[in-house]
């Protein structure tokens, strides 16, 4: 079992430029999410995707974030343009939904990114 | 405003000791609680969880805590070990998929 997968494990970029993470969750599970861990917000929720759909969004922090989800098997994040304060660890979870969110949601092992 | 606060950004015991992290909530939503462990350079993973209609969930040396009334839980591990040490957070989710975090509680056991 491969868990979830992400690419890269380390990003440093400079302000402006284009960034996409990428995340690959585990085999069969029909729900994904994307956080993001800083020292002072903790672990926080971006968005969310149930059966390759958005269901919500709301935590993403601005329009210069954006997520999609062509399909089961992969999801990427995309920042543009990005900013210093983008800089964080960036983690995808999965998990297989069955009776709401008790299932218990898989992690992978992060990005993290710089912005210079 | 944080719904879940984890007010101990540290903790050290000894080995073979007890080690007791607290968890705090606001949202008397939240229906269930779950604990995470996350080891350096590496995602969370899951510990142990609780439903709000239980006071107590036991899975060997990891023991959760609820009290409803206070909103608050805590975690017990005994015996400590080193391997334990690492960065605990505490979630809480309600009705929806949406799970809440605490900022964590970074475990060290001294050998």
């Amino acid at each position: 079992d491969a868990g979830v997968i992400q690419s890269p494990r380390h990003e440093v970029t400079e302000m402006g430029q284009e960034v996409t993470l990428r995340c690959k969750p585990i085999s069969g599970h029909n729900s994904l999410f994307w956080y993001r861990q800083t020292m002072m917000r903790g672990l926080e929720l971006l968005i969310y995707f149930n059966n390759n759909v958005p269901i919500d969004d709301s935590g993403m922090p601005e329009d210069r974030f954006s997520a999609k989800m062509p399909n089961a098997s992969f999801s990427t994040l995309k920042i543009q343009p990005s900013e210093p304060r983008d800089s964080a660890v960036y983690f995808c979870a999965s998990r297989h939904t069955t009776s709401g969110f008790t299932d218990t949601q898989y992690f992978g092992p992060g990005t993290r990114l710089t912005v210079l | 405003d944080q719904q879940v606060k984890q007010n101990s950004p540290s903790l050290s015991v000894q080995e073979g000791r007890i080690s007791i992290l607290n968890c705090d909530y606001t949202n008397s939503m939240f229906d269930y609680f779950l604990w995470y462990k996350k080891y350096p350079a590496e995602g969370p993973t899951f510990l142990i969880s609780i439903s709000s209609i239980k006071d107590k969930n036991e899975d060997g040396r990891f023991t959760v805590f609820l009290n409803k009334s206070a909103k608050h839980l805590s975690l017990h591990i005994v015996p400590s070990q080193p391997g334990d040490s690492a960065v605990y957070f505490c979630a809480a989710g309600g009705s929806n998929y949406k799970l809440t975090f605490g900022k964590g509680t970074l475990l060290t056991v001294n050998p």
